[in-house]
């Protein structure tokens, strides 16, 4: 079946402890994206990959970091999360050319 | 900076009635729109719109785009409580980017 996993799908952590959220896809696309959910603001692109190693910023993102080893994953990387970081998060996936993304389920992420 | 905006930001309706949702947008350039329903988790892909005045349709949905305007409508007819959900709009400018959505239309439908 076709998709984009994260995970985990919930985490509560606590300001300052590293923490890596996953995010695989299985379709071969070439181009990934990570984004937060945050109410009234609606989906924001935090950083996004159009091929292995070859990653750049979005809209907003201070606080994080990614990496594009290998063209199946695409992990978020948070090195000192902070309370303004809690948030829910979606990977998105997506082929070359004119297609719409697949989304994951979404991480909440909770920062105390 | 490319926007979208999307109107009204929630609406209840009862079974039955048809609803319309707005979506506007102002992009440095332009390669498709699309419509996508969250529910509790992941949006769903519904539509997508590259050319003008073609009605993309499903079902009960519809979906037009206005290119000289700069904008869409996604019309739901004989809603059901099954179509409350947050409805997204998003503009794909062809870059790697991707895309840039909007803050999404909050339907709830009422038995």
């Amino acid at each position: 079946e076709a998709q984009v996993t994260q995970n985990p799908r919930y985490l509560i952590t606590v300001t300052g402890k590293k923490l890596t959220v996953t995010c695989s896809q299985n379709m071969n696309h070439e181009y990934m994206s990570w984004y937060r959910q945050d109410p009234g603001l609606g989906l924001r692109q935090i950083y996004y990959s159009m091929n292995v190693e070859v990653t750049d910023k979005g809209d907003v993102p201070e606080g994080y970091k990614v990496s594009r080893k290998e063209k199946r994953n695409f992990p978020l990387i948070l090195e000192s999360p902070s309370p303004n970081q809690t948030s829910l998060y979606f990977c998105a996936s997506r082929p070359a050319g004119n297609q719409p993304q697949h989304f994951g389920d979404g991480t909440r992420l909770s920062i105390l | 900076e490319d926007k979208v905006v999307q109107s009204p930001l929630s609406l209840v309706v009862h079974e039955g009635d048809t609803v319309t949702l707005n979506c506007s947008y102002e992009v440095t350039n332009f390669r498709s729109l699309l419509w996508y329903k969250q529910e509790k988790k992941a949006p769903t892909f519904l539509f997508m719109l590259t050319s003008s005045g073609i009605e993309k349709k499903s079902g009960r949905l519809s979906s037009i785009l206005d290119k000289k305007e700069l904008f869409s409508i996604l019309n739901i007819t004989a809603t059901q409580t099954g179509d409350s959900a947050v409805y997204l709009c998003a503009v794909d400018s062809g870059s790697a980017r991707q895309l840039t959505f909007g803050s999404g239309t909050q339907l709830t439908v009422l038995p």
